[in-house]
């Protein structure tokens, strides 16, 4: 079975501090997407990776970026993390045009 | 542009037959996923149709027209636990979501 796990499942910070989301795949898939979904606004794509160091934005990767260093591990930065911030986080990964499989998701709380 | 429409809200009686529809204007098509989600928790992947017609998966089925931009997921025999969104996903990398069908199932 493909699995995506992230590194919390809940987190809670504080303005301006500086986050961290992990994300890693183990099925050697070459494409991994960090989404955030909101009630109302469905799932919305912030960056993308197709390749381990390559990076495309999405729709809304303002606030955000990304790292890729190895080919399983997609991280999502947010800089300074702000209140507007606070969204349930989904990060998922594919190969080519099959299945797109997702982690079990972080809720983050930025007070 | 890209665009997918599913109705925001469902609701069908336990037993019953369900159908919800997906409608999309995409620039790239490689297939037409449909994914379950339960509230706090990720999608999970339930159908994929790449050709025209009917994909049958136990009390599930997903149909296809490519000629019309349309899809539907039809559920039978209706459960409480199928009570979830419903999301319709297209397109090549990235797949475009659909916002969900929250579908209510009432006894």
């Amino acid at each position: 079975d493909v699995k995506v796990t992230q590194s919390s499942r809940y987190l809670v910070k504080r303005t301006g501090e500086k986050v961290f989301l992990e994300c890693v795949q183990d099925m050697d898939h070459e494409n991994m997407f960090w989404y955030r979904q909101d009630p109302g606004l469905g799932l919305r794509l912030i960056y993308f990776s197709y390749d381990v160091k390559m990076k495309e934005k999405g729709d809304i990767p303002e606030g955000y970026s990304v790292s890729r260093e190895k080919k399983e591990r997609f991280s999502l930065i947010l800089e300074s993390a702000s209140t507007n911030q606070t969204s349930m986080y989904l990060c998922a990964s594919r190969q080519d045009t099959d299945t797109q499989y997702f982690g079990p998701g972080t809720r983050l709380t930025v007070l | 542009g890209q665009n997918i429409d599913q109705p925001t809200e469902m609701t069908a009686t336990e037993g019953a037959i369900v159908q919800i529809n997906c409608t999309y204007q995409t620039s790239g098509f490689n297939g037409l996923f449909w994914y379950q989600q339960h509230a706090g928790e990720a999608p999970t992947f339930l159908s994929y149709n790449v050709l025209d017609g009917l994909e049958e998966k136990g009390r599930f089925s997903s149909f296809l027209s490519r000629s019309k931009g349309y899809s539907y997921l039809l559920l039978k025999e209706l459960q409480m636990k199928d009570s979830a969104s419903y999301l319709c996903a297209v397109g090549n990398t990235p797949l475009v979501f659909g916002k969900g069908t929250r579908l209510s199932v009432i006894a």
